[in-house]
């Protein structure tokens, strides 16, 4: 059975500190992993995938994500916080061949304090 | 440039009168998925095509329908809206259904904020 848990439902940080969002999943299969970013009133933005070429993933607007198979995690980092960042995150993933269905996280708000 | 549309971005309607969403994609991508997201949750797949196929999820109500009149275009459609199923209707397609291995991306459109008075 799949399943992924967003260990935080809440993390608020100072502009320009860094960001942790943390990811843990199961699966019974090789997955595919995902981070999703919405903004208020907004549709889902692909923020990075994780494919199994290479354990760090580089998404857009400087996040990244480190998939770590011992430790099944998938935590998304950020150097350094902006303003535009705060939004809602959803860790995602997918592992049956076959399936449809995203199995998403409960989410995680980000605040950003200026 | 969109490449999932949603139409409208918002939608009132009254408890108990027929509602439709729609969605179209430029991707040509053979499948869509509709999702329901409730306040502060995650998204829930309603239903998917594929291709023409329709593919209900076990827990969907009766009260949830969806068309796929071509390859571009979607609806959902809600029979008899209720005070509960107020959230936002998020569409999405993928290329292809996922058979293992690389990855299939789910690309969403920006959603339809649904509200039942």
């Amino acid at each position: 059975a799949q399943s992924v848990t967003q260990l935080d439902s809440h993390v608020s940080v100072s502009e320009g500190t860094p960001v942790l969002l943390r990811c843990n999943y199961s699966s019974s299969y090789s997955p595919s992993l995902f981070w999703y970013v919405q903004h208020p009133n907004k549709g889902l933005q692909l923020l990075l995938k994780y494919t199994s070429a290479a354990t760090l993933v580089k998404g857009i607007n400087g996040f990244e994500a480190e998939f770590k198979k011992s430790e099944t995690s998938f935590h998304l980092t950020k150097p350094s916080a902006h303003m535009s960042d705060a939004a809602e995150y959803f860790c995602v993933v997918s592992d049956k061949p076959g399936a449809n269905n995203l199995f998403f996280g409960t989410g995680t708000r980000l605040t950003v304090i200026p | 440039d969109a490449m999932v549309i949603q139409n409208p971005r918002y939608q009132v309607t009254q408890f108990g009168k027929p509602v439709t969403l729609s969605c179209s994609q430029t991707l040509n991508h053979n499948v869509m998925y509709w999702y329901q997201q409730k306040s502060s949750q995650a998204p829930k797949l309603l239903f998917h095509y594929y291709d023409k196929d329709f593919n209900n999820e076990a827990d969907t109500p009766d009260n949830f329908q969806s068309r796929r009149p071509n390859t571009s275009f979607c609806f959902l459609d809600i029979r008899s809206p209720g005070l509960g199923d107020a959230a936002m209707y998020l569409c999405a397609t993928s290329r292809d259904r996922w058979k293992g291995g690389g990855i299939n991306i789910q690309y969403f459109g920006a959603g339809t904020r649904l509200s039942v008075l």
